[in-house]
């Protein structure tokens, strides 16, 4: 399945994070989300074979990367409070999120002070 | 407004009840409709994928996507308590590249 690490993460106002992802074997695409406490996941953005497929509505300070061998990471400059939240990871064999199934990881719970 | 509204709960049932879980949305474009389940502190899980307008049983759960309302539900029969959990709906449509969620709804099966 989908891993991601580190399970929990607390950081302060200012500082850089950098959160990775393990998609499931032979996946293509992954894509990032943020799900604030009491929200539904919010698309961060989505990356098929090591491109940038794809960017929901977040600062450039959010950045990411994917690499060969099905390991992607998020990450976030600059650390505000309200990026707190639930970073998921999901993978999907095909690009694009509508005709393929996407399998999600369980999640880095970010803690900015 | 937001494109997919979801009553967050929390629903409180007993066991053996009927849930019923919906989703309206206002994008007339979305094609595919999902049901996620998610436990506290871990990630969603596929229930249900369906396509366009129409039924879908699996086991103890049938999705119905009503296009024309733009209206999509999720029924759980027989509910247990093992089914407490935050149900997510989500949709997209060919081409896009993300899912669109709803924000949760917060279901409580008490024994």
């Amino acid at each position: 399945g989908v891993t991601q690490s580190p399970t929990h993460l607390i950081k302060t106002r200012g500082q850089q994070v950098t959160l990775r992802c393990s998609s499931q074997s032979g996946h293509n695409t992954v894509s990032w989300y943020q799900q604030a406490l009491g929200q539904g996941p919010q698309f961060i953005f989505q990356y098929y074979r090591e491109e940038e497929n794809g960017r929901g509505n977040f600062p450039p300070r959010f950045s990411g990367l994917q690499f060969p061998n099905d390991s992607s990471e998020l990450n976030v400059n600059a650390l505000e409070l309200d990026d707190s939240a639930l970073y998921l990871c999901a993978s999907s064999l095909e690009k694009g999120g509508g005709t393929d199934t996407q399998y999600f990881g369980p999640g880095t719970r970010l803690t900015v002070l | 407004q937001k494109e997919v509204e979801q009553d967050p709960g929390p629903l409180s049932v007993p066991e053996g009840a009927i849930v019923s879980l919906n989703c309206t949305y206002s994008n007339s474009a979305f094609q595919y409709f999902m049901w996620y389940r998610q436990y506290s502190r871990k990630g969603p899980e596929l229930l249900m994928y369906t396509y366009s307008s129409g039924n879908k049983e699996d086991g103890r759960f049938t999705a119905q996507v009503d296009k024309s309302s733009k209206y999509i539900s999720l029924f759980i029969r027989d509910s247990q308590p093992s089914d407490s959990a935050t149900y997510l709906c989500a949709m997209t449509r060919t081409g896009f590249q993300k899912l669109v969620f709803g924000t949760g709804t917060r279901l409580l099966v008490s024994p």
